[in-house]
């Protein structure tokens, strides 16, 4: 079974600052991928990063890394010099078949 | 289409009523997902496809859900005597490869009085 746990139902951050959205996942595939997604209050689903089981770097898109402990099965989100315009549920997700999310953290920038 | 399209955008509903709501994937695309989202929570899966068939249909609710995919491109999703529980947005999403990201739709929100 595929199951993500985000234990951080809010978060706030203060603009230009880095903040780090907590994710941990359990699958018992060996191949599997891990996703962030941002949804903002209009309610459309942002695909923002992607990190393969196998890949060995931390994926990185532009102010998006994901920080992947395998040994661990953690797989945070760090966004860098956070925007007003961050402010949005986030959702990690992990896919072996089908993909599954976790309940998500809510995000406040603060100017 | 350049993205998924869901049909219709919102949807009223009586109780007791069935409802039909319509996912129309990226063009090649041969994964698809449903998910059912309630206000302040995450996607919580329903039902996913690979070409025509499903391939897991696990978070299905109970027998009231159904969905269909028959040529492999567009999905219906079905409720069947809906009920006020079953009012939330419904969300579809497609993707291509395993290791690439799901797009998805702006879901339908449905509303059962």
């Amino acid at each position: 079974a595929q199951k993500i746990t985000q234990t951080q139902p809010g978060m706030f951050v203060q603009e230009k600052e880095a903040v780090t959205l907590d994710c941990t996942y359990d699958t018992s595939d060996q191949s599997y991928g891990l996703f962030w997604y941002k949804q903002p209050s209009s309610g459309e689903m942002i695909f923002l990063i992607y990190q393969g089981s196998y890949d060995e770097q931390n994926a990185t898109e532009g102010r998006y890394s994901l920080n992947f402990q395998k040994a661990r099965k953690s797989a945070n989100l760090v966004i860098s010099a956070s925007q007003l315009g961050d402010s949005a549920m986030y959702f990690c997700a992990t896919r072996s078949e089908k993909l599954v999310f976790g309940k998500g953290t809510k995000l406040t920038v603060n100017p | 289409g350049a993205g998924v399209s869901q049909t219709p955008s919102n949807k009223v509903t009586e109780k007791g009523k069935y409802v039909e709501l319509r996912c129309d994937p990226i063009s090649g695309h041969t994964a698809l997902y449903w998910y059912r989202q309630s206000l302040g929570q995450g996607p919580e899966f329903l039902i996913y496809f690979q070409g025509t068939g499903a391939a897991d249909d696990s978070g299905l609710p109970n027998d009231r859900f159904f969905a269909v995919r028959p040529e492999g491109s567009v999905s219906t999703l079905k409720i069947q005597r809906t009920e006020r529980g079953d009012s939330a947005v419904y969300l579809c999403a497609s993707s291509s490869e395993f290791n690439t990201e799901a797009f998805f739709g702006q879901g339908t929100r449905l509303t059962v009085v």
